[in-house]
């Protein structure tokens, strides 16, 4: 079965820094896709960005970009000059590619909190 | 466009009581799902559906009662609620064709006394 590890249970960053999340995951698969969402104190959860395991060009949506390592199983997620709104609870997450496969498996989560 | 609706936002049941949480979205789209989010872990997906009349379950579906009568909800039920399903749920729905969109909903806290 898939796993996905977040080993960082919590982080923090000060206002208008980088900061990078850490995600690692386990499959056997070639063909699947990975993402970062956030959920926000108001238990949204928000999709920030998305990676296809084909692709070799690392995704980047405006000030979140991530690593992601094929080989090592890796895929961190970089925040640049963060913001007091980034603060939330950031999950990473594993679907197997293919039409029938719709599970998302996450991983536990890693709170981060921005300071001023 | 609402997007995903639950109802409740919040709920408190006694152990054995029965409930159902409603899901509905005005998007037209055929996946829905719902998870469940417990304290030091991630979302793990209870049950889905990828169509009207066609349900399945997920990775933790004991205790929970699907059904998808129509493209827009997805009600999840509980028959007999139980303190181990005190939980936070979510349900999600996306376009079948696009499931590495899914939209949630605003999820429900439930308790189970």
């Amino acid at each position: 079965a898939q796993t996905v590890t977040q080993s960082q249970p919590e982080m923090s960053v000060q206002e208008a820094e980088t900061v990078t999340l850490s995600c690692t995951y386990d499959t056997s698969e070639s063909d699947y896709y990975l993402f970062w969402y956030k959920q926000p104190p108001s238990r949204q959860m928000i999709l920030v960005i998305r990676q296809e395991a084909y692709k070799q060009q690392n995704a980047t949506e405006n000030r979140f970009s991530v690593n992601f390592q094929k080989a090592a199983k890796s895929f961190s997620l970089k925040i640049s000059d963060s913001q007091l709104g980034d603060a939330a609870m950031y999950f990473c997450a594993y679907r197997e590619g293919g039409g029938s496969n719709y599970k998302l498996t996450f991983g536990k989560g890693t709170l981060l909190t921005v300071n001023p | 466009n609402a997007g995903v609706t639950q109802t409740p936002k919040f709920q408190v049941l006694k152990t054995g009581q029965s409930m159902t949480l409603q899901c509905a979205q005005d998007m037209n789209h055929e996946y829905m799902s719902w998870y469940r989010q417990d304290p030091g872990m991630g979302l793990r997906l209870i049950h889905y559906s990828v169509g009207a009349g066609i349900t399945d379950q997920g990775e933790v579906p004991n205790g929970y009662n699907v059904s998808r009568s129509t493209t827009e909800d997805f009600p999840l039920r509980l028959l007999s609620a139980a303190p181990s399903q005190t939980s936070v749920y979510f349900c999600a729905s996306s376009y079948r064709g696009r499931v590495n969109e899914q939209f949630f909903g605003p999820g429900t806290r439930l308790t189970v006394l």
